[in-house]
């Protein structure tokens, strides 16, 4: 099992560029959950799929966000234009059974907006 | 969700239990209590969970009051590793359709000194 595998780990980026963190669930999970943690707010969930439908994206900050889920085994968050306040951590988790069984998280992809 | 309290910080000498208290008086009946901790640079990682009845794993205990009020976490032989951010989390059972965030609040600080 290889766990939730995020990429890039790192990403710095200018102010106003497209900016895509990618995510590959666990196989077999069908729910996937977008995190956002920043020193000042924490962990905060942005969005969440089932069986790659989003249910809930009542946490994504603004339009300038946007998530998918092409496929159970891929999904994407995209920040169009990316601004300094965008500047944390987001971590990409899944669960086999959805809300009913604990979390999976990977490592997380550090966003750097300069 | 019901929102929970919890220490600032705590130390534990290693090979020592860690008791990681958690307050959460107006958790509801199908409220589960879950544990997740945060070891500095990764992504959150799943503890325990439970409803009403003591849990134990191959990780640690979850002791949960008879009024569901209050809950301890026990790490029985604490090493320099389980230095991380303990997150006590109060969240819905999914069930059917419904939904429960999993919303982490701002959680413990333990450091294991040696």
């Amino acid at each position: 099992d290889a766990g939730v595998i995020q990429s890039p780990r790192h990403e710095v980026t200018e102010m106003g560029q497209e900016v895509t963190l990618r995510c590959k669930p666990i196989s077999g999970h069908n729910s996937l959950f977008w995190y956002r943690q920043t020193m000042m707010r924490g962990l905060e969930l942005l969005i969440y799929f089932n069986n790659n439908v989003p249910i809930d994206d009542s946490g994504m900050p603004e339009d300038r966000f946007s998530a998918k889920m092409p496929n159970a085994s891929f999904s994407t968050l995209k920040i169009q234009p990316s601004e300094p306040r965008d500047s944390a951590v987001y971590f990409c988790a899944s669960s086999p059974r959805g809300l009913s069984s604990p979390l999976h998280f990977g490592n997380g992809t550090r966003l750097t907006v300069t | 969700d019901a929102k929970t309290t919890q220490p600032t910080s705590m130390d534990c000498a290693e090979g020592r239990a860690a008791n990681l208290p958690c307050n959460h008086s107006t958790i509801s009946g199908n409220e589960y209590v879950y544990w997740y901790r945060q070891i500095h640079s990764q992504g959150p990682q799943y503890i325990i969970h439970g409803l009403k009845n003591n849990e134990t794993n191959e990780m640690a205990s979850l002791i949960i009051t008879e009024d569901r009020k209050s809950s301890t976490l026990i790490l029985p032989h604490a090493t320099l590793r389980d230095t991380a951010v303990y997150y006590c989390i109060v969240r819905v059972d999914a069930g059917g359709t419904s939904y429960g965030k999993l919303t982490f609040g701002q959680g413990t600080i333990l450091t294991v000194h040696p």
